[in-house]
């Protein structure tokens, strides 16, 4: 069955260093999303992406964050200058298609701490 | 802006017990998904209701939607210890295509 991965599954970083998480979606999906989970908390949206443009972010996507599909097959979110509330676990999702039938297929995660 | 509050956060119960999970939401939307997490693992999709009045099971869970009350709830009948777990529920926004999620409802079950 095919499946969202994501690399790496775990990134240690220190505060102030560019990170990039790596995401592979389904590949017939075309809506891509970024997702964050600070630990023991809810998890909350970051920014969706389709057509290789962003069609929504959230509040916490500012200027530090961005998001691109170099290729056919990844999906890559850059955090420019880490900060050490950006620790958290980054899911990434995929869909089909957006509208009445949505399902979003959530990746296993990157753990990412700053240190 | 969507809210979406769960209760409740924290819910300890005896295995062969009957319990429910509810999850409330304020604007209008008739999507709504059913998550299950593990500690350090990812979210697995354990319901989707789309429309009000839809009921879904699997195995000693049940989720149903009532959309005019804005309610979801997650029943769990006879409760083992493999349903420990923490369960979120996510409503999609009616316009775009953003899940917003409650605070996740903590389950532990002892036997």
């Amino acid at each position: 069955e095919p499946e969202v991965t994501q690399t790496p599954s775990h990134q240690v970083t220190q505060m102030g260093q560019e990170v990039i998480l790596r995401c592979v979606p389904i590949s017939n999906h075309l809506y891509f999303y970024w997702y964050r989970q600070i630990l023991g908390q809810k998890v909350e949206f970051l920014v969706s992406f389709y057509n290789n443009e962003i069609s929504e972010k959230s509040e916490i996507f500012d200027d530090q964050f961005s998001v691109e599909r170099p290729d056919g097959s990844n999906f890559t979110l850059k955090i420019r200058s880490t900060k050490l509330e950006d620790s958290a676990m980054y899911f990434c999702a995929s869909t089909r298609l957006a509208g009445y039938y949505n399902e979003q297929f959530f990746g296993p995660g990157t753990r990412l701490t700053v240190l | 802006e969507l809210k979406v509050e769960q209760n409740p956060l924290f819910l300890s119960m005896q295995e062969g017990k009957n319990y429910t999970i509810y999850c409330n939401y304020s604007t209008t939307s008739d999507r709504l998904y059913w998550y299950r997490q593990d500690p350090g693992k990812s979210l697995e999709s354990l319901f989707v209701l789309l429309s009000n009045g839809a009921v879904k099971q699997e195995g000693r869970l049940m989720a149903s939607l009532d959309t005019k009350a804005r309610l979801s709830t997650l029943h769990i009948t006879a409760a083992v210890h493999d349903l420990s777990a923490t369960y979120f529920c996510a409503v999609l926004m009616e316009y775009g295509n953003k899940l917003v999620f409650g605070a996740g409802t903590i389950l532990r079950v002892k036997s």
